[in-house]
């Protein structure tokens, strides 16, 4: 049974382009969330999905931010235009269904340039 | 919102060595996890403990959710323990786990 699948682990954009990070949830979950870890802090939440529906996305930033997390395939967060600001760890989790116990990728490493 | 804090924020132990994590939160919680982040990054739940007192192996928590407190204990501490170590709690109609700032735990041999 796999975990929580994210890709690609590391990745690397210069300033102006966009960043796509994919995430595959556990089977047999159908809520995801993403986190950010900036350098040395802790987790901030980013955006709340279930299949197809944003159900909270009160800590995305307005701009260059989306998510999605279509009926087939993984769920993308989405950043366009990086930033040098944008460069941190994004964690995906899944749960079995909400206020359930939260398991987490790997995580991507995004770096820009 | 709610506000999560830890303390210790840094502890430095000697391999053997017991430890309690604390863990208090402003508000009444629905649910309360503690996480493991190993120094590759990797976010592991040790446990979902929304009220009372749960063990698995060297480690165990107990949350006090009337006075607003959580407690890790980690037993017999190893090296491979090192890592920073995150309450969350999901209180009122939040819909997601609010992160307290970890505390960061060495385990020296």
């Amino acid at each position: 049974n796999a975990g929580v699948m994210q890709n690609p682990r590391h990745l690397v954009r210069r300033r102006g382009q966009e960043a796509r990070l994919r995430c595959s949830p556990m089977k047999g979950h159908s809520h995801v969330y993403w986190y950010r870890q900036l350098p040395e802090e802790g987790l901030k939440f980013m955006v709340y999905l279930q299949k197809e529906n944003i159900i909270d996305e009160s800590g995305m930033p307005k701009e260059r931010f989306s998510a999605e997390f279509p009926k087939e395939g993984p769920s993308i967060l989405r950043i366009q235009q990086v930033v040098r600001g944008d460069s941190a760890a994004y964690f995906c989790a899944s749960s079995p269904g909400p206020s359930e116990k939260l398991f987490f990728g790997s995580g991507t490493q995004l770096s820009v340039l | 919102g709610i506000q999560v804090e830890q303390s210790p924020p840094d502890l430095i132990l000697q391999e053997g060595a017991n430890s309690t994590l604390r863990c208090n939160f402003s508000d009444s919680v629905n649910n309360l996890q503690w996480f493991h982040q190993n120094p590759w990054g990797q976010l592991i739940n040790l446990f979902y403990i929304p009220s009372g007192t749960k063990q698995n192996g060297r480690l165990s928590a107990t949350t006090v959710a009337t006075e607003r407190y959580s407690l890790l204990y980690i037993s017999s501490s190893q090296t491979t323990d090192s890592g920073v170590y995150f309450c969350a709690v999901l209180s009122g109609s939040a819909r997601q786990l609010t992160f307290g700032s970890g505390t960061q735990l060495t385990v020296l041999p």
